[in-house]
């Protein structure tokens, strides 16, 4: 099993530039989540899906937009890339919302 | 009151010593405790978890003490061995609402050998 896939892993992107970063899980989970990563700030919940066709934002959904069609992928869209959204993203996924989240490794994204 | 609030921000332990991360909340209504370490370049990864009807809950190695009157919690980590270097991160997570985990800033650690 893959478990949460993330791609890319590494992306470099000019201000103002669009992107999609993928997510993907093959554990047929219904919950899954977008978080950011800051040095010495911990993981910050962007966005949140807990079913197809249903997402809802968390503690810091500015400058991100997300969709789930389906229940194995879970696409965050940053329109306007901005210095401040440089950070780690990382995706992860649940059975439901009081089990375990299981996370990708991550996708590294410099603004510049 | 969402916060929580871990420490410390760094730790050295030798090999073989014990290796105490603390984490504190402010909000009762949480009821669902893990832990998670994280290898640099990959993401975290469930180590242990704890609920509060419990005061303490030991895997191998690792293990979890939580204190629900002073609202604090933390992770033990028995014989620490170079492997167990890593960043670990506590959260919480109220199981009857939205299941949104509130994270702490993290604790890095090093075990020297």
């Amino acid at each position: 099993n893959a478990g949460v896939t993330q791609t890319p892993k590494f992306r470099i992107l000019k201000i103002g530039q669009s992107m999609t970063l993928q997510c993907a899980q093959d554990m047929n989970h219904n919950y899954m989540y977008w978080y950011r990563q800051d040095p010495g700030m911990g993981l910050k919940l962007i966005y949140y899906s807990v079913g197809a066709g249903i997402t809802d934002k968390g503690e810091v959904p500015n400058g991100y937009n997300v969709s789930r069609s389906t229940t194995e992928d879970f696409p965050l869209r940053l329109e306007l890339a901005a210095p401040s959204q440089t950070s780690v993203y990382f995706c992860a996924s649940s059975r439901t919302g009081g089990q375990p989240q299981h996370f990708g490794d991550g996708t590294r994204l410099s603004i510049l | 009151q969402q916060q929580v609030k871990q420490s410390p921000q760094s730790l050295i332990v030798q090999k073989g010593g014990i290796s105490i991360i603390n984490c504190a909340y402010e909000n009762t209504a949480f009821d669902y405790f893990p832990w998670y370490q994280q290898f640099p370049g990959k993401g975290p990864a469930l180590l242990i978890a704890i609920r509060p009807d419990v005061s303490e809950k030991k895997e191998g190695r690792f293990t979890i003490s939580f204190n629900k009157s002073a609202k604090q919690f933390s992770l033990h980590i028995m014989d620490s061995q170079p492997g167990d270097s890593a960043t670990y991160f506590c959260a919480a997570s109220i199981t009857s609402g939205t299941y949104k985990y509130i994270f702490g800033t993290g604790t890095r650690l090093k075990v020297l050998a």
